[in-house]
């Protein structure tokens, strides 16, 4: 079965820090991974996926298959980063559509 | 268009009483889900519509549970005789789906109706 680990709950850093939120996938074929960010009191959004190669606010994730890995990272962090941060699975190319997520990461950027 | 919208926001009601949610997505999307999120996890997928279609629904959609998009515009999701276990939020995403293989869209959340049952 599909599955998203994140292994930390937490995670917390000090402004201008590295830092890197794991994510780490079960699937045998090929995934389509996605973060999606939650700030205090919004909606979830997207923040990223591996098929854009993109980097937004800073951020970038690197699709590692043979790690079956995802993780997220940025150089300098942001108070403004704090929030909760989810990895997603969904089954490229797959009729349903629907994604899989972790159990979430949260970020706390100390001043 | 503010993007998927979701009412009621917050709703609590007792255990055995029927509820429904709606939900309104972004207007040109076909595609529209149903998630669950309970306390310390992520979203968990219920069901998802292409337009009015009901194409897939997860086995934590219980027999309690039936959501509907009569018109492939809104949807609505319901759930007879709650139970405590059904406190959650409920979210609501859509997308845009256009068929092509290998293409996919951004999935948009709305904010989400969070249930207590007591």
């Amino acid at each position: 079965a599909q599955r998203v680990t994140q292994p930390e709950k937490l995670l917390s850093v000090f402004k201008g820090a590295p830092v890197e939120l794991k994510c780490n996938y079960s699937y045998s074929g090929s995934p389509e991974l996605f973060w999606y960010v939650q700030y205090s009191r919004q909606r979830l959004q997207l923040l990223l996926r591996h098929i854009s190669r993109e980097s937004i606010k800073g951020f970038t994730a690197d699709l590692n298959k043979g790690e079956t890995s995802f993780h997220l990272k940025k150089p300098f962090a942001q108070e403004e980063d704090s929030a909760m941060y989810y990895c997603a699975l969904r089954l490229y190319g797959g009729s349903q559509g629907n994604l899989i997520f972790g159990k979430g990461t949260k970020l706390s950027v100390k001043p | 268009d503010t993007g998927v919208s979701q009412d009621p926001r917050h709703k609590i009601t007792k255990r055995g009483q029927n509820v429904t949610f709606r939900c309104d997505p972004i207007s040109e999307h076909n595609r529209l889900y149903w998630y669950r999120q309970t306390l310390g996890q992520g979203p968990e997928f219920l069901t998802y519509f292409q337009n009015e279609a009901q194409l897939e629904k997860s086995r934590l959609l219980s027999d309690r549970f039936s959501a509907e998009r009569p018109k492939g515009s809104f949807s609505t999701l319901e759930i007879q005789r709650t139970e405590q276990g059904d406190s959650a939020m409920y979210l609501c995403a859509s997308s845009f789906d256009s068929g092509l293989a290998g293409v996919s869209y951004e999935q948009y959340f709305g904010p989400g109706t969070r249930l207590t049952v007591t």
